[in-house]
């Protein structure tokens, strides 16, 4: 298995613009996370669904993100306008959830890094 | 909601000597899992060790061990005979019983010194 794959890898971009994050989950697993990471919050839990529905946003941090999870194998987070503040490095990562969560814990995308200039 | 607490920033070790990274949690449930990631400065979080809460007996993965306390909420990592490509920033995770909830702690900076 290929194992989560993020792209880009590097985004940067100029304030205001829209920045699209996709996510192709490892086949199988039915629960999809989008963590941000920055020096400042560390690891940020934003949104995560189960069986492609989104489940939990609590933690997106304004109507300028929202993410789609349109297919088992595809998910994306955009940013829409973006800011400088939303530099940092994010995180998808999937898993088994409750139906095997020891043996098959969260596997983490290499992240992408976004710069917002 | 649960708490993920990595009191130390950083940390540094000599080159073959041990090294433990403290972390606590706060919960109200009875069984949970517990995780330590590792991220290099490639940024791949790879899972290192995990623990069961009902599970007494410590997990050992070859040079990393931990340190289980359940009354405590303490999960400390211990790392032995300290290598060079240990060097990473450490997160210890918590994850609900349900498995839809995983909450890192701050994370630990280990540099290890040749």
């Amino acid at each position: 298995d290929a194992g989560v794959i993020q792209s880009p890898r590097h985004e940067v971009t100029e304030m205001g613009q829209e920045v699209t994050l996709r996510c192709k989950p490892i086949s199988g697993h039915d629960y999809l996370f989008w963590y941000r990471q920055t020096m400042m919050r560390g690891l940020e839990l934003l949104i995560y669904f189960n069986n492609n529905v989104p489940i939990d946003d609590s933690g997106m941090p304004e109507d300028r993100f929202s993410a789609k999870m349109p297919n088992a194998s595809f998910s994306t987070l955009k940013i829409q306008p973006s800011e400088p503040r939303d530099s940092a490095v994010y995180f998808c990562a999937s898993s088994f959830g409750n139906r095997d969560l020891y043996n098959s814990p969260l596997h983490f995308g290499n992240g992408t890094r976004l710069t917002v200039t | 909601a649960q708490t993920v607490t990595q009191s130390q920033p950083e940390m540094s070790v000599q080159e073959a000597e041990t090294v433990t990274l403290s972390c606590t949690y706060d919960t109200s449930e009875s069984n949970y899992y517990l995780f330590w990631y590792k991220q290099p400065p490639s940024r791949q979080m790879i899972l290192v060790i995990r623990q069961e809460a009902y599970k007494q007996q410590n997990a050992t993965e070859n040079r990393f061990s931990v340190n289980f306390q359940k009354a405590a909420k303490s999960f400390s990592l211990k790392i032995s005979d300290s290598q060079l490509g240990d060097t990473a920033m450490y997160f210890c995770a918590f994850v609900n019983n349900a498995g839809n909830m995983l909450t890192f702690g701050g994370g630990t900076r280990l540099m290890v010194k040749p």
